[in-house]
């Protein structure tokens, strides 16, 4: 089964309406953590926004949020007032227990931004 | 500032032939390694990561190898590619255990 799982594969949005690309994910650990990353056309996996399974508030990272729903495992990413330049890939990925280096992503979501 | 580089950006290989993937860290030290996959239009697979030198931990079996012979070295290695080799090579690091991988422009390389 899927650990992390994103059922858009692809999604237009109009330049400066927020964008919300879902994410779910699957654990029995009570400690985790949710990723969330941006690749680009030039490849590199930009880090944006990270969420603890004990944080209380939902992250934010500038126009990055982060709407963590637990009990729905549920971790979807928020970009309030989109550019053109958000037009990328985009991966969830989870941590699973305390101070495990394996980090797992999901198969991403395509994000372009139209004009 | 920390940050990471690797090389090539770019390779194009004959089946058979040997490979050598090159990543390193500025800025920290004894950072946790990691070298991912991407194969075309996929998620990132974990391949090997480190959290010392001479410490390689392996998740996939397969022809490649990895070795750390310095704290902010990590190479990625094939005594013989295979087609099945091509992808993207991403190398990421971390200052410990469970905390965010920042990751490297990457490597595109293909095997023909």
């Amino acid at each position: 089964a899927q650990k992390i799982t994103q059922t858009q594969p692809g999604m237009f949005v109009q330049e400066k309406e927020a964008v919300t690309l879902d994410c779910t994910y699957d654990t029995s650990d009570p400690s985790y953590g949710l990723f969330w990353y941006k690749q680009p056309s030039s490849g590199e996996m930009i880090f944006l926004i990270y969420q603890g399974s004990y944080d209380q508030q939902n992250a934010t990272e500038g126009r990055y949020s982060l709407n963590f729903q637990k009990a729905r495992k549920s971790a979807n990413l928020v970009i309030s007032a989109s550019q053109l330049g958000d037009s990328a890939m985009y991966f969830c990925a989870m941590r699973e227990g305390h101070g495990d280096d394996k980090i797992i992503f999901g198969k991403g979501t395509r994000l372009h931004i139209l004009p | 500032s920390q940050t990471i580089h690797q090389w090539p950006a770019t390779l194009v290989q004959p089946v058979g032939s040997p490979l050598s993937l090159e990543c390193t860290v500025e800025g920290t030290s004894n950072p946790n390694l990691y070298w991912y996959r991407q194969a075309a239009g996929r998620g990132l697979q974990l391949l090997f990561y480190s959290v010392g030198i001479g410490q390689i931990s392996s998740e996939v079996p397969q022809n490649l190898s990895a070795s750390r012979p310095q704290d902010r070295q990590f190479i990625l290695s094939s005594k013989k590619l295979l087609l099945s080799d091509s992808g993207f090579y991403l190398c990421a690091w971390s200052i410990d255990r469970g905390d965010t991988q920042y990751f490297g422009p990457g490597t595109r390389l293909t095997v023909l």
